[in-house]
């Protein structure tokens, strides 16, 4: 399994914007690069995913470089609630649905 | 989406007991999936459930150690044997969905678990 690499910890203010970054320099032409957040005393959820195009939803936009070997996560306003662990994983769509989780970042949010 | 439930969500055991952490799942998935996260580190995957056969363990993980059931589509247990205080640890179950095109995993909230 591919691996990705993330810094230990950031922080940001509150309603500014934040980019997490992860690099995975020896990413495969089939693993998506998913993201998932832990917040504190609970289990993962799903933020955000993609392949090759950059993407968006309600919670976060996705940058993804052009050779694919890192990507960004951006989060457009932090709030308060958004501090938790942000994971980078990659899942190769040809294989199993199992997740290897990095050390993820721990987003630090300033009031 | 799927909603995951765990039982128990904490416990503190004994030195060379065992517990059993049930995970419920709200509707018929294929993939469940059984993860370790020990004091402030990220989760690591014990094993894969799989409905009517033997779960598929990662490295450094055995069947005598954490055996796993899977009677259905919608139920898993993981059993922590001959318990010592290095297990103690957060464990989580977590299932594979694929949702309009989607394919995510959903966890459960956890069963912390502390080994006197």
């Amino acid at each position: 399994d591919a691996k990705t690499t993330q810094p230990n910890s950031m922080e940001s203010n509150e309603e500014e914007p934040v980019h997490l970054p992860c690099n995975h320099s020896t990413i495969s032409g089939t693993d998506y690069i998913h993201w998932y957040r832990q917040l504190p005393s609970q289990g993962p959820e799903y933020v955000i995913h993609g392949l090759t195009s950059n993407v968006n939803n309600r919670m976060a936009s996705l940058a993804i470089a052009e050779d694919r070997k890192s990507s960004t996560l951006i989060l457009h306003r932090a709030t308060l609630r958004d501090a938790a662990v942000y994971y980078c994983i990659l899942r190769d769509v040809k294989g199993t649905y199992k997740y290897i989780f990095g050390t993820g970042t721990r987003l630090k949010v300033l009031a | 989406s799927a909603v995951i439930s765990q039982k128990p969500s904490r416990d503190i055991c004994q030195r060379g007991t065992s517990l059993t952490i049930q995970c419920q799942v709200d509707s018929q998935v294929t993939m469940m999936f059984w993860y370790r996260q020990q004091p402030g580190q990220s989760l690591t995957l014990i094993a894969t459930a799989n409905q009517g056969s033997e779960a598929t363990y990662e490295s450094g993980f055995v069947i005598d150690k954490f055996p796993i059931s899977r009677p259905n589509l919608t139920f898993s247990t993981l059993t922590v044997s001959n318990m010592s205080p290095e297990d103690s640890s957060i464990y989580l179950c977590s299932v594979h969905s694929r949702t309009g095109g989607t394919d995510t995993q959903y966890f459960g909230p956890g069963t912390r678990l502390t080994v006197l």
